[in-house]
């Protein structure tokens, strides 16, 4: 069964702090997604990383895929309050033909003005 | 394009009550997936189709629920004798796309539900 940790799952900080969050698995994934997530909002895809060691940048988020394609980071630099909410990482689960994605547990992040 | 479109947003019932969720997917789109996402977790798959057909279904779609997607455009997803532990936000997906290129998938806004 392929499993995605999300660490931390908590996460609170001052505006202008730098963060990174951490999605890993034993798994190899061939793409994951990063997603955001406000309360009572569907996720909205952030990224798609698909090749072992590819760095994507949106704005101040930067997004970062393992060179083995099992773990993903994503690094807010000077984070500001409008970043605060749920953010989670998928991969495509390869044990079916669906495409149906395995999120992570995700990391509810808040940024305090 | 309206996005996927979900209603009711909010559903509040008492326990033992047969509620039932809508899904539009974007136009054309048809893979059409449903997942569920319980406060601060990230959503577990429920069930995915193609099309009008049903081709997959997770183990926590027990038989009190049912899924359809009759002309392989709308869904539903209904949930017989509902139980408190049903109280979750009720995700529905769509993807244009063949699995294995490059996969896409845009989810609504989701249906809460409360059972009282």
């Amino acid at each position: 069964t392929q499993l995605l940790e999300q660490s931390p799952q908590f996460l609170s900080i001052q505006e202008g702090e730098n963060l990174t969050v951490y999605c890993n698995s034993s798994s190899v994934f061939s793409s994951l997604q990063w997603y955001r997530q406000e309360p009572g909002e569907g996720p909205v895809l952030l990224v798609t990383v698909v090749t072992g060691g590819e760095v994507k940048k949106l704005k101040r988020l930067t997004f970062q895929f393992g060179d083995a394609r099992k773990d993903s980071s994503l690094h807010i630099t000077a984070a500001q309050p409008g970043d605060t909410g749920l953010y989670l990482c998928a991969g495509v689960d390869g044990s079916s033909n669906t495409g149906k994605l395995i999120f992570g547990q995700g990391t509810t992040l808040q940024v305090k003005p | 394009d309206t996005g996927v479109s979900q209603n009711p947003r909010h559903k509040i019932t008492k326990r033992g009550q047969n509620v039932t969720f809508r899904c539009d997917p974007i136009s054309e789109h048809n893979r059409l997936y449903w997942y569920r996402q319980t406060l601060g977790q990230g959503p577990e798959f429920l069930t995915y189709f193609q099309n009008e057909a049903q081709l997959e279904k997770s183990r926590l779609l027990s038989d009190r629920f049912s899924a359809e997607r009759p002309k392989g455009s709308f869904s539903t997803l209904e949930i017989q004798r509902t139980e408190q532990g049903d109280s979750a936000m009720y995700l529905c997906a769509s993807s244009p796309r063949e699995w294995g290129s490059g996969n896409t998938i845009y989810f609504g806004e989701g249906s809460w539900l409360t059972v009282v």
